[in-house]
């Protein structure tokens, strides 16, 4: 087991463009985050899934973005029509369901350039 | 509204000496503590945690301790590394129902000085 896995790692793209981030979790984890990173500041939470029922979203989630996890597995981050605020590393992280004080286990993140 | 709040941007210690992060919390609700330690460019890798039914927990150099009165933790390093030197996050999370996931403070960059 590798750990928590995200690609691309590096993102750069025009203004307006599409992106997609993958996550593939540790194997038998069944709940899956994304959190956003920017300079100077902590991880903020954006979704998380348990299986592949997302169960809750940050207010910080627009509706340009969207995240999946069709199989309970691996998760994919879109974000529409980018704009330079969305500039930051996207993080994955993923638990067993949380006990209490349960890890969650953060991948190498993926950065975003918006230019 | 900054539920998590480490005041310090940034800590600087002496090699060998300990090196102590302090974290405070508002919401009372919070009853799971943890630190994690980032590198730049990489995802943070956790470090050790605290229930709040505890006022200690001791993992080899690193030592947290709770106040939950003063709704303080602190995570000690003794003795200090130069490989200690990092970003440190404090997160909180509140188990008992919701989204689980943490909150955390902005960071603290610790500088291990030889």
């Amino acid at each position: 087991d590798t750990g928590v896995s995200q690609n691309p790692r590096h993102k750069i793209t025009k203004r307006g463009q599409n992106v997609t981030f993958r996550c593939d979790p540790i194997s038998e984890h069944n709940r899956l985050y994304w959190y956003r990173q920017t300079l100077g500041q902590g991880p903020e939470f954006l979704t998380y899934f348990q299986n592949e029922a997302q169960l809750e979203k940050s207010r910080l989630l627009s509706d340009r973005f969207s995240a999946e996890r069709p199989k309970g597995s691996f998760s994919t981050l879109e974000i529409q029509r980018t704009e330079q605020g969305d500039s930051a590393m996207y993080l994955c992280a993923s638990s067993l369901v949380l006990m209490p004080g349960g890890t969650i286990y953060f991948g190498e993140g993926s950065w975003l350039t918006v230019v | 509204d900054q539920q998590v709040k480490q005041n310090s941007p940034s800590l600087s210690v002496q090699e060998g000496r300990i090196s102590i992060l302090n974290c405070d919390y508002t919401n009372s609700m919070f009853d799971y503590f943890l630190w994690y330690k980032k590198y730049p460019a990489e995802g943070p890798t956790f470090l050790i945690s605290i229930s709040s039914i505890k006022d200690k927990n001791e993992d080899g150099r690193f030592t947290v301790f709770l106040n939950k009165s003063a709704k303080h933790l602190s995570l000690h390093i003794v003795p200090s590394q130069p490989g200690d030197s990092a970003v440190y996050f404090c997160a909180a999370q509140y188990s008992g129902g919701g989204a689980d996931g943490l909150t955390f403070g902005k960071g603290t960059h610790l500088i291990i000085q030889p």
